[in-house]
This record gives C-alpha cells, sequence and structure tokens, in this order.
C-alpha cells in the first residue's frame, strides 16, 4: 500500500488561488469517493478540511474545495490568505487508510 | 462537543511494548456510529494511519504495522487503546487518536513517544 503523491510545496500570494494535487491509483482514490484533506498548522493536531472529495465540514470557510478526475484528487484554496500557511495531507479510504506525503503551503 | 485525550509514556524503550489510551468525551464509542482510529507522525514527517476499532471490538490495521499492533476498545470507560510491540526508533512519534475510518473528524492533541534507552 503506497503512499498517495503530493507536491512537496507550494506558495501563492494572498488573494491568489492554489491547487494541490493528490495522485493514487485506481484501487484507492480513483475507485472510491473517500479522499479527505486535513490542514496541520505546526505543532498542532490535524484540521479536517474536506470529507468525500467534496464536502465541507461546518466551519470550514467555502474558500477551500475539492474535487477529483481520475486518480488524482485536488485540493484548491481561492483568496489564500497568511492563515492558510500549514501543512496539507490527502487521505484515501478503502477499509484502509493510506495519507499523502504532505505538502507545504507558503503564502508569500 | 466530541474530545479525545491521549495518555501513556513518553518514552518506551526498544524491544519493549508501546501502550497508549485514548479517552473519549462528548460522545460513546457504544453508539456504534463511528470507528476509532490510532494515526502517528515521525517528527519532522507526514502521517501514517495505524488502525481503527469499531465499539465491537472489530479492528483493522496497516498492513506494514500488523503483526506488532493491537487496538481494543473498553466501552465501559468510553476508551480505546493501542499497543506495539517490539519498538523501535523509528516507531518515535507524535501518536494521535481520531474519531472514523473514512475521514478524522475530531482528533486528540497527539501525545510524543520516545523510543530510547
Amino acid at each position: 500500500q503506497s503512499a498517495l503523491t503530493q507536491p512537496a510545496s507550494v506558495s501563492g500570494s494572498p488573494g491568489q488561488s492554489i491547487t494541490i494535487s493528490c495522485t493514487g491509483t485506481s484501487s484507492d482514490v480513483g475507485g472510491y469517493n473517500y479522499v479527505s484533506w486535513y490542514q496541520q498548522h505546526p505543532g498542532k493536531a490535524p484540521k479536517l478540511m474536506i470529507y468525500e472529495v467534496s464536502n465541507r465540514p461546518s466551519g470550514v470557510p467555502d474558500r477551500f474545495s475539492g474535487s477529483k478526475s481520475g486518480n488524482t484528487a485536488s485540493l484548491t484554496i481561492s483568496g489564500l490568505q497568511a492563515e492558510d500557511e500549514a501543512d496539507y495531507y490527502c487521505s484515501s479510504y478503502t477499509s484502509s487508510v493510506v495519507f499523502g506525503g504532505g505538502t507545504k503551503l507558503t503564502v508569500l | 462537543q466530541v474530545q479525545l485525550q491521549e495518555s501513556g509514556p513518553g518514552l518506551v524503550k526498544p524491544s519493549q511494548t508501546l501502550s497508549l489510551t485514548c479517552t473519549v468525551s462528548g460522545g460513546s464509542i457504544s453508539s456504534g456510529d463511528y470507528y476509532w482510529s490510532w494515526i502517528r507522525q515521525p517528527p519532522g514527517k507526514g502521517l501514517e494511519w495505524i488502525g481503527y476499532i469499531y465499539y465491537s471490538g472489530s479492528t483493522y490495521y496497516n498492513p506494514s504495522l500488523k503483526s506488532r499492533v493491537t487496538i481494543s476498545v473498553d466501552t465501559s470507560k468510553n476508551q480505546f487503546s493501542l499497543k506495539l510491540s517490539s519498538v523501535t526508533a523509528a516507531d518515535t512519534a507524535v501518536y494521535y487518536c481520531a474519531r472514523g475510518a473514512d475521514y478524522f473528524d475530531y482528533w486528540g492533541q497527539g501525545t510524543l513517544v520516545t523510543v530510547s534507552s
């Protein structure tokens, strides 16, 4: 069971939009709609941002959105804000669970 | 508001067994609505799923850790626990408990466990 593939880092300026990709296989990301995304600030526990590909939990700003095409899921953050600077992880559930390696988002 | 809290030793010797407990408040494990999971994060690295348990005791483990992991549940105390045997320095990590399996919506604050003699 291999980790999902994420870019190590992405960056953007305040107000811009960025997209973080999460690539798996037809056995995980591509085969099921159980992709979730987590935001983690330094020294803190991860926070759920997106579940089941594109659903936002209550309290998560609508600037955060999720999508999937084939074996690749994506997290888009529009209107970047300084507080969005964090590590982001994707995850896929297929009765087993696998995480991506994480992406460090820098807000310039 | 559901809250999870990890507890257990912060230092474990190599070859020994790591034992942690997660206490759940604000919700009942016995409700049967959720799975309950353990996840870890080595210092400076990414997240690794360890396994999850249902209130009935049924479990599912990460294949890479399966031979060393046991997750159990005590519904009377609203707790679930992790045991990881034959630990090495590679098992040094922040260990989180979380609610869910298909996604994790509530997390504990995490507890650092260091494996060292």
